[in-house]
């Protein structure tokens, strides 16, 4: 069945340090990949998204691209910063289900220090 | 517009009770979700209705839960008999339409402990 795997946490990184969450899948069908985010006290958000292979999802400084031929979709920004502190999902979701149902990772807690 | 609500934010119940937990959806989306988030775990799949129609219930974990939309806007998660490995966050979430890589956009969720 579909699955999703990521890097178990918690990370801690310092200010400024480059991040990666690493974050591999296995599907039938062809997915769509996210990564989505939740900020402490608050609830789950979408980060960003990939659709097809080789495409590249960004936001707040963050990037994933969708690699097929490794079926990874690691997450990766340049320069973390305190507010950056939060739990992240990477998940899917096939097409060929039934409904477009999201299966997520077990998340990865993201601490920064000042 | 406003986001997804859900209500009540925190349930304490006790074992054999039963519980209601509502979600309203983002107004006009078609779509709509229930997850269960075990404290340090990712979201499950629990049921997805397309309008009224309850499509897929295939990740409810027994018989004492039970899932409606009767109109096609809000939806009520009812857990019957209420036992002690229930506590979780019940997470809703909504969208536009189902088709593949659409957004869904999740409410803050309902956290129930049962005692």
């Amino acid at each position: 069945g579909n699955s999703v795997t990521q890097m178990e946490g918690p990370v801690t990184l310092s200010e400024e340090a480059f991040l990666t969450i690493n974050c591999t899948y296995t599907a039938t069908g062809y997915p769509s990949l996210f990564w989505y985010v939740q900020y402490p006290g608050e609830g789950l958000q979408l980060l960003l998204k990939a659709t097809k292979a080789d495409d590249k999802g960004s936001n707040k400084g963050f990037e994933a691209t969708y690699r097929k031929e490794t079926t990874s979709f690691h997450l990766e920004k340049g320069s973390v910063q305190v507010s950056d502190s939060a739990v992240y999902f990477c998940a899917l979701s096939d097409r060929y289900s039934s409904a477009s149902k999201i299966i997520f990772g077990s998340g990865t807690r993201l601490s920064i220090r000042p | 517009g406003a986001g997804v609500s859900q209500s009540p934010r925190y349930k304490v119940a006790k074992r054999g009770q039963d519980v209601a937990l509502r979600c309203d959806p983002i107004s006009g989306h078609v779509s709509l979700f229930w997850y269960q988030q075990a404290l340090g775990q990712g979201p499950e799949f629990l049921t997805y209705f397309q309008n009224e129609a309850q499509l897929d219930k295939s990740g409810l974990p027994s018989d004492r839960f039970f899932a409606e939309r009767p109109e096609g806007s809000v939806s009520t998660l009812k857990i019957q008999r209420t036992q002690q490995e229930d506590s979780a966050v019940y997470l809703c979430a909504s969208s536009f339409r189902d088709t593949p890589g659409e957004t869904q956009y999740f409410g803050p969720g309902t956290r129930l402990l049962v005692l």
